[in-house]
């Protein structure tokens, strides 16, 4: 079974700081990772996603998250954060094998990101 | 359409009463996911279909849950006498094909159920 811890269900940075949102997975097998970001009252939107290749990948909005299979994670991070950044952000898994549940994400809890004038 | 619609964006209603969900997919995407977002529980899988069936329902909470999609689009989840542990967001999400492992999932606003 699949799992995803997300340290710290609430960071808070000024803004033009660093953003660091932490993701470590569970899994047998190295999963498909995904990073969703959730603006009040509405859905969730694919920020970035890791399936295969370079393990540094790069999203929208200035972030980027990098895959380390020794570590089991795929932190999430933005060099200068804006205050439009404030939202609440997921990381996913997703089974890369070709049977069983390979089809549905498994979420973490979900991380508050704050940002201060 | 150009994204994941759902319907009623907000419903309030009251213990015991039934409710219908309604979900609309991108045109073209033949998986459909729905989910379900609580505080205490965070975002949780509760159904699967690929085109009109259903080949894993496994998340669905008991057996007052049960969801049905027609024409390989629309999807209903229906919630039958709701309790108040039944308050949340339900998120619908679809893709083009879960065959292609890779296809990203785009996820509608979601519906804001309250059971009073």
């Amino acid at each position: 079974a699949q799992s995803v811890t997300q340290l710290g269900s609430h960071v808070s940075v000024s803004e033009g700081a660093l953003v660091l949102l932490r993701c470590n997975y569970s899994s047998s097998v190295p999963p498909y990772l995904f990073w969703y970001v959730q603006y009040p009252n509405q859905g969730l939107q694919l920020l970035l996603k890791y399936t295969t290749g370079a393990t540094l990948v790069k999203g929208i909005n200035g972030f980027e998250a990098e895959f380390k299979k020794s570590e089991t994670s795929f932190h999430l991070t933005k060099p200068s954060a804006h205050m439009s950044d404030a939202a609440e952000y997921f990381c996913a898994v997703r089974a890369q094998n070709s049977g069983g549940s390979n089809y549905k994400l498994t979420f973490g809890k979900g991380t508050l990101l704050t940002v201060n004038p | 359409g150009a994204g994941v619609s759902q319907s009623p964006s907000n419903k309030v209603t009251e213990k015991g009463k039934d409710v219908e969900l309604r979900c609309d997919p991108i045109s073209g995407h033949t998986a459909l996911y729905w989910y379900r977002q609580s505080l205490g529980q965070g975002l949780e899988f509760l159904i699967y279909f690929q085109g009109n069936s259903a080949p894993d329902k496994s998340g669905l909470p008991s057996d007052r849950f049960s969801a049905e999609r027609t024409g390989g689009s629309v999807s209903t989840l229906t919630i039958q006498r709701t309790q108040q542990e039944d308050s949340a967001v339900y998120l619908c999400a679809s893709s083009l094909a879960d065959r292609v492992l890779r296809n990203e999932q785009f996820f509608g606003p979601g519906t804001r159920l309250t059971v009073l």
